[in-house]
């Protein structure tokens, strides 16, 4: 039983274009959303997080949308750049150091 | 500054043999994580430090499953009489002291353990 869920496995998008990835949670305890990059042979690297008194948080060219009555999370990279082409994780915390809860991923492909 | 290393990098073991490995978390970071990563699923939760005190190990699979943080910097997993389904990546990710309840995880490059 999937806590977080990332339905989408893959998603090839443009160079320059939006490239947007989603994510879903099912326990409504989680109160901080992370998203992390992951390269191939790499660990994943922080990219972006969110707390749940929010609804939006930029950072450069990343953006990610909280909806809590949806229970819905989403990435937005915007433009797209080929260096971007990795695995993204959403993760979901209830606060605390308690532990991450991870979906299954979605390897983003930028084409040139 | 230095972020989370993790040792070995790779480790090839024969059933029933014994593993370990080894993290070194972020300087003056007093949590720290190890989680499991099978082949096309995301990170799953082993066990949770605190300074040296194992506050959660909810997430370890089995008693062959261990670890330690003795005096709360460098950690150590270990795995008794490895078994096929053990072969994994082995993620160990550590945070800040708290910061409102809500503190970021950073990972090291993980071990990628294979049981033959």
């Amino acid at each position: 039983d999937q806590q977080v869920k990332q339905n989408s496995p893959s998603l090839s998008v443009q160079e320059g274009r939006i490239s947007i990835l989603n994510c879903d949670y099912t326990n409504s305890m989680f109160d901080y959303f992370l998203w992390y990059k992951k390269y191939p042979a790499e660990g994943p690297t922080f990219l972006i997080s969110i707390s749940s008194i929010k609804d939006k948080n930029e950072d450069g060219r990343f953006t990610v949308f909280l909806n809590k009555s949806a229970k819905h999370l989403s990435l937005h990279i915007v433009p797209s750049q080929p260096g971007d082409s990795a695995v993204y994780f959403c993760a979901a915390s209830g606060g605390g150091n308690t532990p991450l809860v991870f979906g299954k991923g979605t390897r983003l492909s930028v084409i040139a | 500054g230095a972020g989370v290393s993790q040792s070995p990098r790779y480790k090839v073991a024969k059933r029933g043999q014994d593993v370990a490995l080894r993290c070194d978390p972020i300087s003056g970071h007093v949590s720290l994580f190890w989680y499991q990563q099978a082949l096309g699923q995301g990170p799953e939760f082993l066990t949770y430090f605190q300074n040296e005190a194992q506050l959660d190990k909810s997430g370890l699979p089995s008693d062959r499953f261990f670890a330690e943080r003795p005096e709360g910097s460098v950690s150590t997993l270990k795995i008794q009489r490895t078994q096929q389904e053990d072969s994994a990546v082995y993620l160990c990710a550590s945070s800040p002291p708290g910061t409102g309840g809500q503190e970021t995880q950073y990972f090291g490059p993980g071990t990628r353990l294979l049981v033959l």
